[in-house]
């Protein structure tokens, strides 16, 4: 079983739209859970971040976490042409300096 | 708005040579990072690096890497002998403390070899 698993999509949406992105995991160790967004050709920008279960709201993006299925989304409200990208959701286990586990991504493609 | 900066944005090397990558981490972060990504597949962990040593490193990270902070601002990966599995796109990241996640990633260099 893979380590952390996320649909690669593509995902294609009409702008307006609530966009549900989602990961699964398997190691239980995992404590903190990020949402990355990576524009064609450039490095991930950290969008969310979260240490263990609970929701995190950032304007239009929620993040949630529910530790207890292995499970992390993220929500994008109203969405918008420029949030077309690629989002990788990643996560950790603390302790160690930044080694994050990412997930393969999912490619986002928000329609005008 | 500071940024990790990394250069050269797309090197072409022969199989065999020795590559240097090249980043500027955010001037006030202390922890360190190199990252790569093979095209269609995963961003994948190499090596940490806190107080002029490294602090973890994968597996993947083997004898032919190494990383080095030559002065107060550089931090290079440098890859002994390219192998063609070594073409992918490499990102470094630094943080400012022990906050797992918070990293900042540069725009990435990525490594040809031929």
């Amino acid at each position: 079983q893979k380590e952390v698993e996320q649909d690669p999509g593509p995902l294609s949406v009409p702008e307006g739209a609530i966009v549900s992105l989602n990961c699964t995991y398997s190691n239980s160790a995992f404590q903190y859970f990020m949402w990355y967004r990576q524009y064609s050709r450039k490095g991930p920008e950290l969008l969310m971040y979260t240490y263990s279960s609970g929701n995190k709201e950032d304007g239009r993006f929620t993040a949630q976490v529910d530790k207890s299925s292995k499970y992390i989304s993220l929500f994008i409200r109203d969405s918008q042409p420029s949030d077309s990208a690629t989002y990788l959701c990643a996560m950790s286990a603390g302790g160690s300096q930044g080694n994050l586990i990412f997930g393969k991504g999912t490619k986002l493609s928000v329609k005008p | 708005e500071p940024e990790v900066t990394q250069t050269p944005s797309h090197q072409v090397t022969q199989m065999g040579q020795e590559v240097i990558l090249r980043c500027v981490p955010i001037s006030n972060h202390l922890y360190f990072y190199w990252y790569r990504q093979i095209l269609g597949q995963k961003v994948e962990f190499l090596v940490s690096f806190y107080n002029n040593e490294i602090s973890e490193k994968s597996e993947i990270f083997d004898d032919q890497f190494s990383v080095e902070r030559p002065d107060g601002s550089n931090f290079t990966l440098k890859i002994r002998s390219t192998k063609l599995e070594d073409s992918a796109m490499y990102f470094c990241a630094s943080s400012e403390g022990t906050i797992s996640g918070e990293l900042f990633f540069g725009e990435g260099s990525r490594l040809t070899v031929l």
